[in-house]
């Protein structure tokens, strides 16, 4: 079963600052899926950046940008130019590509919560 | 573009009660799915499904029924609520074959059992 770690509770940044959340994972597949989600105070679960492990290159979002290191089974959230709408809690998620009921399902770590000082 | 709609957004139940929460999506996903996220626990799934008439367990199952009659819908039953199930509940849906674009997820509801 696939496992996803989050090593910090807690982070915080000062505004206009980058911050990277960190996120290690899990895993005997060599293919599958990984995402970063933001929970903002309104709950709802919005997603931010996503990773195929088979590209090499590491996905970028406007300010959002991951650091994907598939050797190490790190997946990392950098945020650049923090604004205050970034606090939030971030979950990182794992999902296999395999078909099969199971299979489909996301895999969250506990979550890092954000908090931006400005 | 409604997406995932989960009602109610918040419920008070007494221990005991019984009640479900409703999930509805409209983008014609096969797979949905309930979660519940409690305070340093993350996400963990509850119940899955991959289309009408088929369900199964995830992680946390027990105290919790699903049933799945229409692509559409995909009701979560609290069979006689206990403290232990105050959480947040999310429904989530995708399309299995694109596995890439990840879940659309409902607003949540906050269920408080007291």
């Amino acid at each position: 079963a696939q496992t996803v770690t989050q090593s910090q509770p807690e982070m915080s940044v000062q505004e206009a600052e980058t911050v990277t959340l960190s996120c290690t994972y899990d895993t005997s597949e060599s293919d599958y899926y990984l995402f970063w989600y933001k929970q903002p105070p309104s709950r709802q679960m919005i997603l931010v950046i996503r990773q195929e492990a088979y590209k090499q290159q590491n996905a970028t979002e406007n300010r959002f940008s991951v650091n994907f290191q598939k050797a190490a089974k790190s997946f990392s959230l950098k945020i650049s130019d923090s604004q205050l709408g970034d606090a939030a809690m971030y979950f990182c998620a794992y999902r296999s590509p395999y078909s099969g009921g199971s299979n489909y399902k996301l895999t969250f770590g506990k979550g890092t919560l954000l908090t931006v000082n400005p | 573009n409604a997406g995932v709609t989960q009602t109610p957004k918040f419920q008070v139940l007494k221990t005991g009660q019984s009640m479900t929460l409703q999930c509805a999506q409209d983008m014609n996903h096969e797979y949905m799915s309930w979660y519940r996220q409690d305070p340093g626990m993350g996400l963990r799934l509850i119940h899955y499904s991959v289309g009408a008439g088929i369900t199964d367990q995830g992680e946390v199952p027990n105290g919790y029924n699903v049933s799945r009659s229409t692509t559409e819908d995909f009701p979560l039953r609290l069979l006689s609520a206990a403290p232990s199930q105050t959480s947040v509940y999310f429904c989530a849906s995708s399309t299995p074959w694109q596995g890439y674009y990840g879940y659309t997820f409902g607003s949540g509801t906050r269920l408080t059992v007291v």
